[in-house]
């Protein structure tokens, strides 16, 4: 029934060296949302692809890059993770963007960097 | 840019307590309004939402907001909490027609005893 689906659930990798989360969804929603979340801290909105276009946050890290092949997948790439990048990362879609159209969300990738 | 404060980061209250979190935003025009809930171990999921009309909005599980313009607030509401209700609440607000998605506040964990 799982309607977003981010792999891995766990993912550990070193200083430096690339990651990709994965995020898949079966909703056929225009809309796919990556967010970060830090301890104790709110979601923080990384970027979003409203269908094919991709929309940047303005002080997302330049680290930070991502892909949708299809409406169906979408990944968040870390080129080189540092410390500082340890987190929880949460996907998300919705069927529009704005006008209340609400989110739904993955269990998230839950990233150590070691 | 806009923010969200959710006064109380932690919150402990024994069954069948009445329950109030706080949530101000900080943005001045047209707003959608959100709670979502996090229960342990469980992905993000909607709780209630704010769109237009009637500023007192009922939500999943006996839950209700109230949208108050004036104060810039959308305060979460429940006259009987249960153990079940353990989990983390997340405000939200969108705005600007949701170009930039959504904003989260920091998050309230609410415990309750049995």
């Amino acid at each position: 029934d799982a309607m977003v689906i981010q792999n891995p659930r766990y993912q550990v990798t070193q200083f430096g060296k690339p990651v990709t989360l994965s995020c898949s969804q079966t909703l056929n929603h225009n809309v796919m949302y990556w967010y970060q979340q830090k301890s104790s801290q709110a979601p923080k909105l990384l970027f979003h692809y409203y269908d094919k276009d991709f929309n940047n946050e303005a002080d997302t890290p330049d680290n930070f890059q991502s892909r949708r092949p299809n409406t169906s997948f979408c990944f968040l790439d870390i080129r080189s993770p540092g410390l500082g990048d340890a987190a929880m990362y949460l996907c998300a879609t919705s069927r529009a963007r704005g006008g209340g159209s609400p989110l739904h969300f993955g269990n998230g990738t839950r990233l150590t960097v070691t | 840019a806009q923010s969200v404060s959710q006064h109380n980061h932690h919150v402990i209250l024994s069954e069948a307590a009445s329950l109030e979190l706080g949530c101000n935003y900080s943005y001045g025009g047209t707003v959608n309004l959100f709670w979502y809930v996090q229960y342990p171990g469980q992905h993000l999921q909607l709780l209630l939402k704010y769109f237009s009309g009637d500023p007192l909005v009922k939500g999943i599980k006996g839950f209700e907001a109230e949208f108050i313009k004036s104060k810039f607030s959308f305060n979460l509401r429940k006259p009987s909490v249960q153990w079940s209700d353990t989990a983390e609440y997340f405000c939200a607000v969108e705005s600007g027609g949701g170009a930039d998605g959504l904003t989260f506040g920091k998050g309230t964990h609410l415990i309750i005893q049995p």
